[in-house]
Formats: C-alpha cells, sequence, structure tokens
C-alpha cells in the first residue's frame, strides 16, 4: 500500500513563528502536492512538486514557501505564520505520467495563536 | 464561476435509499474525472475514475457528460458505511498530476 506520511497530526504555533511541515511517501511517485482545507472552501492547492529540486506555484501560495531536496520528502514553509493560516494542510503524492491518482497523507491541524 | 462546483448538501437519506449527486466544471478542455470520498477527520481517498461510457463499481456508478460539463455519482442500496463528503475532482490538463477538487457534498445515511 501507498504511504504518505506527515510529520505531525496537530500543531499549535504562535503568530510570526516560523513552521515546518514535513511530507514522506514511499512510493517513489514523481508528484507531490501541498493543500490546505477549509470548511467551505475545500481543498485548495498551495503548491506542487513534479521533480527533485522542482516546484510550481498552486492557487494559494502566498505566505509559504515549499522544498524538495529529496524525492521522497516535500516540505511546506511557513516563513512567519499568521492567524490565517490556521487550517487542515493535508499532504499527497501521485505517480505522474498522466495517471492522476492522488494519495494523501492523514493531514496536519495547524492552529496558529 | 467556481472552475468545480457541487451541491455541499448535506444529503441525509434513509438505508437503502438511492442517491444522486452532480458536480459541473467550467473547463470544456477538461481530461480527467474522479469521485473522491473523504470521512470525517480523514484524508480523501479515490473511490473512482469517470470515463467517457461511464463506468460502474458496485453500488455506485459515475457519469460523464462532456456536452453539459457535468459528472454524475449514483449511490444504491446506501448503507450506513456511505456516509461521507464526495468529492468531485477534474484534471483540467494532462500534466502534473494537477487537479482541481470540488467543495464536496455531505451525505448522510440514517438508520
Amino acid at each position: 500500500d501507498v504511504k504518505v506520511t506527515q510529520s505531525s497530526r496537530y500543531l499549535v504555533k504562535r503568530t510570526g513563528e516560523k513552521v515546518f511541515l514535513e511530507c514522506v511517501q514511499d512510493m517513489d511517485h514523481e508528484n507531490m502536492f501541498w493543500y490546505r482545507q477549509d470548511p467551505g472552501l475545500g481543498l485548495r492547492l498551495i503548491y506542487f512538486s513534479y521533480d527533485v529540486k522542482m516546484k510550481e506555484k498552486g492557487d494559494i501560495p502566498e505566505g509559504y514557501s515549499v522544498s524538495r531536496e529529496k524525492k521522497e520528502r516535500f516540505s511546506l514553509i511557513l516563513e512567519s505564520a499568521s492567524t490565517n493560516q490556521t487550517s487542515m494542510y493535508l499532504c499527497a503524492s501521485g505517480p505522474g505520467l498522466g495517471l492522476n491518482e492522488q494519495f494523501f497523507g492523514p493531514g496536519t491541524r495547524l492552529t496558529v495563536l | 464561476r467556481k472552475e468545480v462546483e457541487q451541491d455541499p448538501g448535506p444529503f441525509n437519506v434513509p438505508e437503502g435509499a438511492t442517491v444522486a449527486f452532480n458536480c459541473t466544471y467550467s473547463n470544456s478542455a477538461s481530461q480527467s474525472f474522479f469521485w473522491y470520498r473523504q470521512d470525517c477527520r480523514k484524508e480523501p481517498k479515490l473511490l473512482m475514475s469517470v470515463y467517457s461510457s461511464g463506468n460502474e463499481d458496485g453500488r455506485f456508478t459515475a457519469q460523464l457528460n462532456r456536452a453539459s460539463q457535468y459528472i454524475s455519482l449514483l449511490i444504491r442500496d446506501s448503507k450506513l458505511s456511505d456516509s461521507a463528503t464526495y468529492l468531485c475532482v477534474v484534471n483540467p490538463e494532462t500534466s502534473y498530476d494537477k487537479v482541481i477538487f470540488g467543495p464536496g457534498t455531505s451525505l448522510s445515511v440514517i438508520p
């Protein structure tokens, strides 16, 4: 089975802190994604990566950055956390090559106080 | 207009009922379509892909209407375990597996 893991299930940070969310997949997938999910807004794509060291902005990249130094790991960074970044963050990976299924991690519930 | 729209529900149906969800998409060039299921406090998981000719998986039937730009999901003989949020997902291009998620439709199956 594909496994996507995220470093934390719950995280509480203070405004202005730098926050790192880590995601690891074990299926050698080419593509990795970071989403945030908010009530009434659904899943919104923050960033995605289709190869090591490659990244593309999604629909809501402002306030976020990402890093993909190894194929299996994709990190989401909040340089200076703000209260409007309180959300559920979901990482996903996909095999690429036109096979569009995405496999999700369990999510990180981030609260910024 | 949002790229992918769904009726948020909630749909409350008795066990054994048949329920149908629709989803509309705005990009006529969209290439592939999916239904995902998300249980409460869990991550989304692929339920089924949607093919042009329509496809069925047990009690679930998915249909695609390209002319009207909508996708449907039909659930027959609803079970309590079908209670979840159903997400319509559209891939507007063939590269990168980048997809757009609809906001989801909530289903509660009641005993």
